[in-house]
């Protein structure tokens, strides 16, 4: 079974708008670590956000922020005023497993942004 | 942030010769690397687990004996493609982990592995 569902394989935004892209994960975990990188097309992945399960708060870093919604299992990443930058890929993942050295992240099929002028 | 880097980043071999990919962390101590491969407009999949100290752990599906993975130091880690062929071109990107940034792992650049 899909452990983590990116819906959107492609999501398009004007400049200077908000974008959400959905995310959404299965498991039976209590705790669980969920990411969102960004992949230009150079290939490297860079980390944007960090929700941990028990975080009562959502996650912001910048422009970025994930509305984490645990009930529904969802992490959608918010991002405010886009910029042509941020046309990329966008992965959500999913730390699974506990201990230290074990536990390995899950990827989502990914969502590629466009933003135009 | 830290730095993790790749070497080489982009190579072409002929099918069955062996190709090593280095992993290193420049700034700090990985206890953690981990492998993935990317094929074209598809995510990243997880091949092996590797801890400074101990055997690398493979993912399922995952030929261990063709992809040699070595822990040498809390900075540095390899994959050997041995015996390569067309259908391992692909994108293999590591990351490495500090132990005392758990929730964060740092990606390489990726090598792009092309086996003609």
């Amino acid at each position: 079974a899909q452990k983590i569902t990116q819906t959107q394989p492609g999501m398009f935004v004007q400049e200077k708008e908000a974008v959400t892209l959905d995310c959404t994960y299965d498991t039976s975990d209590p705790s669980y670590g969920l990411f969102w990188y960004k992949q230009p097309s150079s290939g490297e992945m860079i980390f944007l956000i960090y929700q941990g399960s028990y975080d009562q708060q959502n996650a912001t870093e910048g422009r970025y922020s994930l509305n984490f919604q645990k009930a529904r299992k969802s992490a959608n990443l918010v991002i405010s005023a886009s910029q042509l930058g941020d046309s990329a890929m966008y992965f959500c993942a999913m730390r699974e497993g506990y201990n230290i050295g074990t536990d390995k992240l899950i990827f989502g099929t990914g969502t590629r942004l466009q933003v135009f002028p | 942030g830290a730095v993790v880097s790749q070497h080489p980043s982009r190579v072409i071999c002929k099918s069955g010769t062996s190709v090593k990919i280095e992993c290193r962390s420049l700034d700090f101590q990985a206890t953690t690397m981990f492998w993935y491969r990317q094929f074209p407009k598809q995510s990243l999949m997880l091949m092996a687990t590797s801890n400074e100290g101990s055997k690398a752990t493979y993912e399922q599906g995952v030929e261990k004996d063709k992809f040699l993975i070595n822990h040498a130091s809390l900075t540095l880690s390899t994959l050997t493609v041995t015996s390569a062929h067309p259908e391992d071109s692909s994108f293999y990107i590591c990351s490495a982990r500090a132990r005392a940034v758990y929730n964060e792992q740092f990606f390489g650049p990726g090598t792009r592995l092309t086996v003609l």
